[in-house]
């Protein structure tokens, strides 16, 4: 089973609005990333936070990181409709450092 | 930008088939991986890689094989492609260590009739 599950798995909101998506996983990790992907396309890397780190930003981007509940989320500041895509969170753990992806929350900004 | 590289990007082949899915690199990246998914679904790992002549099998199990000859270079092979092996396949690579940023290759759809 994936390690990590994003929540919701389909969100739509109006440009202009922030959105929010969830990734709660299973064990403890090394890192979590998040990764975008336009529809038919591959995934495009868009912030890594390490487990000794609580609050990441990045332009629009703010990621947060609770250890304790396991779960990250991601907010996206004034979205756009370029924002829509697929977005997903990757975890590691343990030595290999071989990161595994959950379901993603696929994001329609409306213009 | 990326500089991982994925061809075919879009393959139609009929039941039976021998195909190879390429992937090459130009980062130097030591680790790289192939993940398989279905339109609007979840990726999953099939293959990875540390370096050259290292080859492990991810947690989905697939009937492709993959070789590591060269550090740039990670084809996947099919033997003999079937209907259920319909899907989007991901190469990728990143760097050893810690902070291993994954860069993916625009994907090849395989479609097999």
């Amino acid at each position: 089973s994936q390690q990590g599950e994003e929540d919701p798995q389909a969100l739509s909101i109006q440009e202009g609005e922030n959105a929010t998506m969830n990734c709660s996983y299973k064990t403890s990790i090394n890192n979590l990333q998040w990764y975008r992907q336009n529809s038919g396309r591959g995934l495009v890397h868009l912030i890594l936070i390490r487990s000794n780190e609580r609050e990441k930003h990045s332009g629009r981007l703010r990621v947060t990181l609770d250890t304790s509940k396991k779960s990250s989320s991601l907010l996206i500041t004034a979205s756009r409709a370029a924002d829509t895509a697929s977005y997903f969170c990757a975890t590691d753990v343990g030595g290999s450092y071989i990161p595994t992806f959950g379901r993603g929350t696929s994001l329609i900004v409306h213009p | 930008e990326a500089d991982i590289y994925q061809t075919p990007r879009y393959l139609v082949i009929g039941t039976g088939k021998k195909i190879t899915l390429e992937c090459s690199q130009t980062m130097g990246h030591d680790k790289m991986y192939w993940y398989q998914q279905d339109p609007g679904m979840e990726l999953h790992l099939i293959h990875y890689s540390y370096g050259v002549n290292s080859t492990e099998k991810g947690d989905l199990s697939s009937e492709s094989t993959v070789s590591r000859i060269r550090t740039e270079h990670f084809p996947l092979t099919l033997e003999s492609a079937r209907p259920s092996h319909t899907s989007q396949y991901l190469c990728a690579s990143s760097e050893t260590g810690s902070r291993n940023t994954i860069y993916f290759g625009e994907g090849s759809w395989l479609t097999v009739v």
